[in-house]
């Protein structure tokens, strides 16, 4: 069963730095491009970062872009998404998601974690 | 960066009726292009990919069409268990934008 399983959420205070983790299971991590998206309390669905099969292509939206860093380890199926300097907007659900084709990170989303709660605040 | 603009924001109609959803794009984008649906509490679900593709397993009430810059989603028969929020996504080159998303009631 092809499953995403993210972890490392919970309550952090403003500035400081949290990682969360991606775990992959039921199909061959090291061939697919995966991504991080977010959602907000209420609001809609934010792409953040993208990164290729092989961590050569890294992408990464305005908001997060020098705060955030998208890396993975293939050898342990595992996606990372470390977050520095948090602010109190960046509070949402943060999502793990697999692209649907192989050797692509230009494709639509296929399999999504279960998401992860980080709130940021004093 | 190219702006994806979904209308409606949100829209009530009656089981059986024909929903359309629309996204339009800033500036004209490559033929891969997503539909997403997502039920209240519940993690986002690929409907469409390349813009008319069926993902494996969903129901065939539901269709994309488009190119360019406007693209659309139509549920060809509105059942009970499509209440939901659809999203679109640009998904040929990053940023991997979404639309604001449509909320789908029942009338």
């Amino acid at each position: 069963q092809v499953q995403l399983v993210e972890s490392g959420g919970g309550v952090v205070q403003p500035g400081r730095s949290l990682r969360l983790s991606c775990a992959a299971s039921g199909f061959t991590l090291s061939t697919y491009g995966m991504y991080w998206v977010r959602q907000a309390p209420g609001k809609g669905l934010e792409w953040l970062t993208s990164i290729s099969y092989d961590g050569s292509y890294i992408y990464y939206a305005d908001s997060v872009k020098g705060r955030f860093t998208i890396s993975r380890e293939n050898s342990k199926n595992t996606l990372y998404l470390q977050m520095n300097s948090l602010r109190t907007e960046d509070t949402a659900v943060y999502y793990c998601a697999k692209c649907r084709v192989t050797y692509d990170v230009d494709d639509a989303f296929d399999i999504w974690g279960q998401g992860t709660m980080v709130t940021v605040s004093s | 960066d190219i702006q994806m603009t979904q209308s409606p924001s949100s829209l009530s109609a009656s089981v059986g009726d024909r929903v359309t959803i629309t996204c339009r794009a800033s500036q004209g984008i490559g033929n891969c292009f997503a539909w997403y649906q997502q039920k209240s509490g519940k993690v986002p679900k690929v409907l469409i990919y390349a813009a008319s593709t069926l993902q494996s397993g969903v129901p065939s009430r539901f269709s994309g069409s488009g190119s360019g810059t406007d693209f659309t989603l139509t549920i060809s028969s509105l059942q009970p268990e499509d209440v939901a929020t659809y999203y679109c996504q640009k998904c040929d080159s990053a940023p991997l934008t979404f639309g604001g998303g449509t909320k789908v009631e029942i009338k």
